[in-house]
């Protein structure tokens, strides 16, 4: 069975500080990795895709690859307080379905 | 449409009456994905259609859900004999295609099982 594990938090970090949000996945014939965010009471958003080892960046939002561990994580710069919400990290193998983690609750206190 | 659409975005129903609930993905969409979140809970996998390959049902977690996906476009998840711990909300999300694309999510449909 693939696994999609997250710390559950809260994860609290100060504004203007770096969140780091951590998810690990069984599978290692993964492929494709994702974050969204959920805000209560709302559907899941993606803020970013990462599909190859190493790091992408989009705005404050950097996400690190490292299929070798099986590891994948999301940085958040200068966090503001809308950042508040819980992070899900989700995998794909190949044409198959998208297998969610239970998701990181990130508070950002002003 | 622009994005995915789900209706009804809330619906009410009574222990054991039969529910029907509405996806309609991003046109061109190939995959498509029912999820279930309970309150506080995290993203319960029900069911993957992709193409015309027979769908993934191995979330479905009993013999009264059932999803069918018409023309490769709009899909239906029917609960027969709701039940109480139905209730939840069931999230539809679309992709262009099952390999390396991103999911989108509709708004969901929450259900409240009285």
């Amino acid at each position: 069975q693939k696994e999609v594990e997250q710390n559950s938090g809260p994860l609290s970090v100060p504004e203007g500080a770096i969140a780091s949000l951590n998810c690990t996945y069984s599978d290692r014939g993964s492929q494709s990795f994702f974050w969204y965010r959920q805000y209560s009471g709302k559907s899941p958003e993606l803020i970013m895709f990462i599909y190859s080892n190493g790091d992408k960046e989009d705005g404050r939002f950097t996400a690190q690859l490292n299929k070798a561990s099986q590891y994948v994580s999301l940085l958040i710069r200068d966090s503001q307080p809308s950042d508040s919400a819980t992070y899900l990290c989700a995998v794909n193998e190949g044409y198959s379905t998208l297998t969610f983690g239970k998701g990181t609750m990130l508070l950002v206190s002003p | 449409g622009a994005g995915v659409s789900q209706s009804p975005s809330n619906k009410v129903t009574e222990k054991g009456k039969d529910v029907e609930l509405r996806c309609d993905p991003i046109s061109g969409h190939t995959a498509l994905y029912w999820y279930r979140q309970s309150l506080g809970q995290g993203l319960e996998f029900l069911i993957y259609f992709q193409g015309n390959s027979a769908p993934d049902k191995s979330g479905l977690p009993s013999d009264r859900f059932s999803a069918e996906r018409t023309g490769g476009s709009v899909s239906t998840l029917t609960i027969q004999r709701t039940q109480q711990e139905d209730s939840a909300v069931y999230l539809c999300a679309s992709s262009a295609s099952g390999l390396n694309t991103e999911a989108f999510f509709g708004q969901g449909t929450r259900l409240t099982v009285v």
